[in-house]
């Protein structure tokens, strides 16, 4: 079956170190994004990749990193200049040029501090 | 600037009509997404509207209206697994490069027996 994969599924990090959120789909999609969500609140756009070997910055991408080094994979690297890191992170992929394809979204992540 | 509003929560008991809505202020619009998400779950897409008017599938329908940036979720006879989140996101242009979504904070809906 085809769809997205995040691990891992918990994961908690030390001060002063940085962490990597995986995130693989074979949807054949080329679009890929990284969400934060706090409780409470709605998704806020960490980065996003329209295509292999490109990224933008979305609206909270301080202390994050991404790669797109493969169509398939859209890893997140939490760094250590993220001061407040704990949250749920979920990894969406759609299609490009389909006009009413939605975003497909992975089980998430949820990220704590030890 | 960017901004989405939705109810923060919503009661409602079994069997009974629901009608979420959500209001939206951003610089394009290329659509509008509606997602259903279970506590510490994804989110699973439920409708999408580009032109104004009803969208209906199954128990659930989505209104649209551009001229008042405004869409709601309608969803019927409701059951007890329709206790969750629910999301309202607008696609920013251009669409057909991917499209940013631009979310809510989400409407947390208990339905009550």
């Amino acid at each position: 079956d085809g769809g997205i994969t995040q691990s891992p599924k918990y994961l908690f990090r030390k001060e002063g170190q940085n962490v990597t959120l995986s995130c693989e789909q074979n949807l054949n999609h080329d679009a890929m994004y990284w969400y934060r969500q706090d409780p409470g609140q709605g998704l806020r756009l960490i980065y996003y990749s329209q295509i292999v070997n490109d990224f933008q910055k979305g609206d909270i991408a301080e202390g994050y990193s991404v790669s797109r080094e493969k169509k398939e994979s859209f890893p997140l690297t939490v760094t250590s200049a993220q001061k407040n890191p704990t949250a749920f992170y979920l990894c969406a992929s759609s299609h490009r040029g389909v006009r009413n394809q939605p975003q497909h979204f992975g089980d998430g992540t949820r990220l704590s501090i030890l | 600037g960017q901004n989405i509003d939705q109810p923060t929560e919503m009661t409602a008991t079994e069997g009974a009509i629901v009608q979420i809505n959500c209001t939206y202020q951003t610089s394009g619009f290329n659509g509008l997404f509606w997602y259903q998400q279970h506590a510490g779950e994804a989110p699973t897409f439920l409708s999408y509207n580009v032109l104004d008017g009803l969208e209906e599938k199954g128990r659930f329908s989505s209104f649209l209206s551009r001229s008042k940036g405004y869409s709601y979720l309608l969803l019927k006879e409701l059951q007890m697994k329709d206790s969750a989140s629910y999301l309202c996101a607008v696609r920013e242009p251009p669409w057909n490069q991917g499209g940013k979504l631009i979310f809510g904070q989400g409407t947390e809906l208990s339905v009550k027996p």
